[in-house]
Protein backbone atom coordinates (compact mmCIF):
# COMPACT_ATOMS: atom_id res chain seq x y z
CA UNK A 1 0.00 0.00 0.00
CA UNK A 2 1.42 3.79 -0.58
CA UNK A 3 1.92 5.64 1.80
CA UNK A 4 1.24 9.82 2.41
CA UNK A 5 3.31 11.30 -0.50
CA UNK A 6 4.39 14.95 -0.56
CA UNK A 7 6.14 17.26 -2.45
CA UNK A 8 8.72 19.23 -2.84
CA UNK A 9 11.08 17.47 -0.24
CA UNK A 10 13.04 20.72 0.21
CA UNK A 11 12.59 24.27 -0.57
CA UNK A 12 14.63 27.63 0.08
CA UNK A 13 12.80 31.11 -0.76
CA UNK A 14 13.20 34.72 0.30
CA UNK A 15 10.88 36.03 2.91
CA UNK A 16 7.72 37.76 1.10
CA UNK A 17 8.10 34.96 -1.68
CA UNK A 18 5.17 32.58 -2.22
CA UNK A 19 5.41 28.79 -1.80
CA UNK A 20 3.10 25.69 -2.44
CA UNK A 21 3.45 22.52 -0.93
CA UNK A 22 1.22 19.43 -2.02
CA UNK A 23 0.25 15.98 -0.88
CA UNK A 24 -1.96 12.63 -2.23
CA UNK A 25 -2.96 10.99 1.15
CA UNK A 26 -3.13 7.32 1.53
CA UNK A 27 -6.41 5.90 -0.77
CA UNK A 28 -9.55 5.71 0.61
CA UNK A 29 -8.49 8.37 3.88
CA UNK A 30 -11.11 10.75 4.61
CA UNK A 31 -9.14 12.80 6.71
CA UNK A 32 -6.20 14.39 5.62
CA UNK A 33 -4.30 16.59 8.05
CA UNK A 34 -1.37 19.41 7.82
CA UNK A 35 1.11 19.79 10.84
CA UNK A 36 3.95 22.68 11.04
CA UNK A 37 6.84 21.06 12.83
CA UNK A 38 9.76 23.89 13.90
CA UNK A 39 13.04 22.55 15.13
CA UNK A 40 12.87 21.55 18.48
CA UNK A 41 9.01 21.34 18.77
CA UNK A 42 6.59 19.05 18.54
CA UNK A 43 4.60 18.76 15.55
CA UNK A 44 1.21 21.23 15.86
CA UNK A 45 -1.91 21.06 13.83
CA UNK A 46 -2.40 24.00 10.56
CA UNK A 47 -5.33 22.56 9.41
CA UNK A 48 -7.84 19.51 9.07
CA UNK A 49 -10.05 18.27 6.08
CA UNK A 50 -12.76 16.10 6.06
CA UNK A 51 -13.34 14.97 2.49
CA UNK A 52 -13.48 18.41 0.95
CA UNK A 53 -14.38 20.09 4.23
CA UNK A 54 -12.50 22.22 6.54
CA UNK A 55 -13.49 20.88 10.55
CA UNK A 56 -10.00 22.79 12.40
CA UNK A 57 -8.17 25.70 10.73
CA UNK A 58 -8.22 27.43 14.44
CA UNK A 59 -4.31 27.63 14.40
CA UNK A 60 -3.47 28.26 10.73
CA UNK A 61 -2.38 32.03 10.18
CA UNK A 62 -4.85 33.19 7.46
CA UNK A 63 -4.02 35.90 6.52
CA UNK A 64 -0.76 34.49 4.86
CA UNK A 65 -1.58 30.84 4.80
CA UNK A 66 -4.21 28.87 2.77
CA UNK A 67 -5.37 25.08 2.17
CA UNK A 68 -7.28 23.32 -0.03
CA UNK A 69 -8.48 19.85 -0.70
CA UNK A 70 -10.18 19.50 -4.55
CA UNK A 71 -12.25 16.40 -4.60
CA UNK A 72 -11.76 15.26 -1.78
CA UNK A 73 -7.93 13.61 -2.24
CA UNK A 74 -5.58 15.62 -3.21
CA UNK A 75 -4.28 18.82 -1.25
CA UNK A 76 -2.03 22.02 -1.41
CA UNK A 77 -1.16 24.35 1.41
CA UNK A 78 0.02 27.87 0.28
CA UNK A 79 2.18 30.60 1.76
CA UNK A 80 2.32 34.21 0.77
CA UNK A 81 4.39 36.36 1.36
CA UNK A 82 6.38 33.61 3.57
CA UNK A 83 7.80 34.97 6.60
CA UNK A 84 11.06 34.06 8.47
CA UNK A 85 9.20 32.40 10.99
CA UNK A 86 7.63 29.92 8.97
CA UNK A 87 11.20 27.84 7.93
CA UNK A 88 9.89 24.47 9.58
CA UNK A 89 8.81 21.15 8.53
CA UNK A 90 5.39 20.78 6.81
CA UNK A 91 4.27 17.02 7.09
CA UNK A 92 0.84 15.94 5.63
CA UNK A 93 -0.95 12.79 7.18
CA UNK A 94 -4.11 10.92 6.12
CA UNK A 95 -6.41 9.21 8.15
CA UNK A 96 -9.70 7.13 8.12
CA UNK A 97 -12.67 8.86 9.58
CA UNK A 98 -12.99 8.45 13.48
CA UNK A 99 -11.40 9.84 16.48
CA UNK A 100 -9.56 7.09 17.37
CA UNK A 101 -8.16 6.22 13.92
CA UNK A 102 -4.51 5.83 13.44
CA UNK A 103 -2.68 9.09 11.20
CA UNK A 104 -0.06 7.81 8.45
CA UNK A 105 2.42 10.85 8.26
CA UNK A 106 4.06 11.74 4.79
CA UNK A 107 8.04 12.47 4.83
CA UNK A 108 7.39 16.21 5.08
CA UNK A 109 8.46 19.16 3.13
CA UNK A 110 11.26 21.03 4.76
CA UNK A 111 11.12 24.96 4.03
CA UNK A 112 13.95 27.58 4.64
CA UNK A 113 12.82 30.95 4.52
CA UNK A 114 16.24 33.34 3.82
CA UNK B 1 -6.90 22.62 27.08
CA UNK B 2 -5.49 19.28 26.63
CA UNK B 3 -1.50 19.43 26.78
CA UNK B 4 1.04 17.10 26.68
CA UNK B 5 4.58 17.38 28.42
CA UNK B 6 7.55 15.28 27.91
CA UNK B 7 10.08 15.27 30.67
CA UNK B 8 13.71 15.03 29.24
CA UNK B 9 14.10 16.40 25.58
CA UNK B 10 17.32 14.76 25.82
CA UNK B 11 18.12 10.56 26.86
CA UNK B 12 20.98 8.77 26.38
CA UNK B 13 21.52 4.86 26.94
CA UNK B 14 23.51 1.96 26.41
CA UNK B 15 22.93 -0.53 24.34
CA UNK B 16 20.88 -3.18 25.99
CA UNK B 17 19.55 -1.17 28.87
CA UNK B 18 16.13 0.02 29.48
CA UNK B 19 14.43 2.62 27.60
CA UNK B 20 12.24 5.10 29.63
CA UNK B 21 10.51 7.94 27.78
CA UNK B 22 8.36 10.11 30.26
CA UNK B 23 5.06 11.54 29.01
CA UNK B 24 2.36 12.78 31.37
CA UNK B 25 -1.12 14.78 29.97
CA UNK B 26 -3.40 17.12 30.90
CA UNK B 27 -7.33 16.35 30.11
CA UNK B 28 -10.46 16.45 32.05
CA UNK B 29 -11.49 13.55 30.15
CA UNK B 30 -8.96 10.37 29.54
CA UNK B 31 -7.87 11.03 26.00
CA UNK B 32 -6.64 8.56 23.33
CA UNK B 33 -2.71 8.17 23.51
CA UNK B 34 -0.11 7.90 21.38
CA UNK B 35 3.28 7.15 20.40
CA UNK B 36 5.08 8.45 17.43
CA UNK B 37 9.10 7.91 16.29
CA UNK B 38 10.79 10.51 14.07
CA UNK B 39 14.30 8.97 11.77
CA UNK B 40 16.32 11.54 10.60
CA UNK B 41 14.51 12.96 7.46
CA UNK B 42 11.22 11.37 7.39
CA UNK B 43 7.76 11.40 8.76
CA UNK B 44 6.58 10.09 11.76
CA UNK B 45 6.01 6.34 12.61
CA UNK B 46 3.30 5.32 14.90
CA UNK B 47 4.70 2.97 17.93
CA UNK B 48 1.49 2.51 20.05
CA UNK B 49 -1.86 3.29 20.84
CA UNK B 50 -4.39 3.52 23.75
CA UNK B 51 -7.63 3.87 23.04
CA UNK B 52 -10.00 1.67 25.63
CA UNK B 53 -9.49 -1.73 27.40
CA UNK B 54 -5.80 -3.28 28.67
CA UNK B 55 -3.76 -0.44 30.13
CA UNK B 56 -0.70 -1.77 28.83
CA UNK B 57 -0.05 -1.60 25.17
CA UNK B 58 2.30 -3.51 23.40
CA UNK B 59 3.63 -1.84 20.04
CA UNK B 60 6.10 -2.50 17.55
CA UNK B 61 10.21 -3.09 17.56
CA UNK B 62 9.45 -4.34 21.24
CA UNK B 63 7.94 -0.94 22.64
CA UNK B 64 5.18 -0.88 25.12
CA UNK B 65 3.23 1.99 26.95
CA UNK B 66 0.90 1.69 30.28
CA UNK B 67 -2.25 4.19 30.60
CA UNK B 68 -2.07 5.04 34.55
CA UNK B 69 -5.10 7.57 34.86
CA UNK B 70 -3.89 8.19 38.25
CA UNK B 71 -1.04 9.46 37.16
CA UNK B 72 -1.95 11.03 33.32
CA UNK B 73 0.82 9.55 32.48
CA UNK B 74 1.94 7.09 29.72
CA UNK B 75 5.32 6.43 29.95
CA UNK B 76 6.66 4.31 26.69
CA UNK B 77 9.13 1.65 27.96
CA UNK B 78 11.35 -0.78 25.99
CA UNK B 79 13.00 -3.35 28.12
CA UNK B 80 16.37 -3.81 25.69
CA UNK B 81 17.89 -0.71 23.99
CA UNK B 82 19.09 -1.29 20.45
CA UNK B 83 21.28 0.94 18.14
CA UNK B 84 18.47 1.61 16.23
CA UNK B 85 16.11 3.01 18.28
CA UNK B 86 18.06 6.37 18.07
CA UNK B 87 15.73 8.62 17.15
CA UNK B 88 13.20 11.39 18.57
CA UNK B 89 10.25 10.11 20.21
CA UNK B 90 6.78 11.99 20.22
CA UNK B 91 3.86 11.37 22.75
CA UNK B 92 0.42 12.56 21.44
CA UNK B 93 -3.40 13.25 22.71
CA UNK B 94 -6.55 13.07 20.94
CA UNK B 95 -9.56 14.26 22.15
CA UNK B 96 -11.74 10.83 22.78
CA UNK B 97 -14.65 11.39 20.73
CA UNK B 98 -15.29 13.65 17.80
CA UNK B 99 -12.23 14.53 15.28
CA UNK B 100 -9.22 13.33 15.93
CA UNK B 101 -6.78 16.29 16.32
CA UNK B 102 -3.47 15.52 17.67
CA UNK B 103 -1.54 17.14 20.01
CA UNK B 104 1.96 16.53 20.16
CA UNK B 105 4.78 17.09 23.25
CA UNK B 106 8.21 18.37 22.37
CA UNK B 107 9.81 15.31 21.49
CA UNK B 108 12.45 13.32 23.20
CA UNK B 109 15.73 12.63 20.95
CA UNK B 110 16.74 8.66 22.44
CA UNK B 111 20.60 8.62 21.47
CA UNK B 112 21.96 4.88 21.88
CA UNK B 113 25.70 4.16 22.67
CA UNK B 114 27.72 0.85 22.69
Amino acid sequence: EAGVAQSPRYKIIEKRQSVAFWCNPISGHATLYWYQQILGQGPKLLIQFQNNGVVDDSQLPKDRFSAERLKGVDSTLKIQPAKLEDSAVYLCASSFFGSSETQYFGPGTRLLVL
Amino acid sequence: AQSVTQLGSHVSVSEGALVLLRCNYSSSVPPYLFWYVQYPNQGLQLLLKYTTGATLVKGINGFEAEFKKSETSFHLTKPSAHMSDAAEYFCAVSPSGGYNKLIFGAGTRLAVHP
